[in-house]
């Protein structure tokens, strides 16, 4: 069975500071891994993904992730926030033997200004 | 752009009524999802269909069925609606793994059963 955790409900920061969201998974089979986003009032949208390759993955807005295997996991990290970053994120996982995403509680980002 | 119209933004029903929620995408996916999304719980998988007619459970299927009867509509019905329902209600949609197509979300079905 698979399972992902994301320690942090809620996570406050000042504008311009640097973040880290934590997501640490365990699967017995190899998986895809995502960052999702929802802004209020809306659906998920999805941040960023790791398929392959370079372990180091980067979003168009300025956040990025690295896979780190021995660890399992997924952090995400902006070094910079904005106002508009004030969201609820999701890490999630996908093994590579089914099409379902198995979900993190979330974590939501505070940015104040 | 790929787009997922849940039909209902807000519902409220009583405790015993049977409640439909519908979902329907336009981009040809085979796979339609259903999550519900509480507080602190994050998404929970509901049912799952890869195809016309097929379906899967998730991980909370109780009080739950699903239908699909065409490629690109995907049901949720609530066959006595108890107020253990209440919660938010997502769909989503995917091409099938081959692709490694991310999911895409409808904005979400508040539903408040009283």
């Amino acid at each position: 069975a698979q399972s992902v955790t994301q320690l942090d409900s809620q996570v406050p920061v000042f504008e311009e500071a640097p973040v880290e969201l934590r997501c640490n998974y365990s699967s017995s089979v190899s998986v895809y891994l995502f960052w999702y986003v929802q802004y209020p009032n809306q659906g998920l949208q999805l941040l960023l993904k790791y398929l392959s390759g370079s372990t180091l993955v980067e979003s168009i807005n300025g956040f990025e992730a690295e896979f780190n295997k021995s660890q399992t996991s997924f952090h995400l990290r902006k070094p910079s926030v904005h106002i508009s970053d004030t969201a609820e994120y999701f890490c999630a996982v996908r093994p590579l033997n089914t099409d379902k995403l198995i979900f993190g509680t979330g974590t939501r980002l505070q940015v104040f200004p | 752009d790929v787009k997922v119209t849940q039909s209902s933004r807000y519902l409220v029903k009583r405790t015993g009524e049977k409640v439909f929620l519908e979902c329907v995408q336009d981009m040809d996916h085979e796979n339609m999802f259903w999550y519900r999304q509480d507080p602190g719980l994050g998404l929970r998988l509901i049912y799952f269909s890869y195809d016309v007619k097929m379906k899967e459970k998730g991980d909370i299927p109780e009080g739950y069925s699903v239908s699909r009867e065409k490629k690109e509509r995907f049901s949720l019905i609530l066959e006595s609606a108890s107020t253990n329902q209440t919660s938010m209600y997502l769909c989503a949609s995917s091409r099938m793994s081959s692709y490694n197509s991310p999911l895409h979300f409808g904005n979400g079905t508040r539903l408040t059963v009283t």
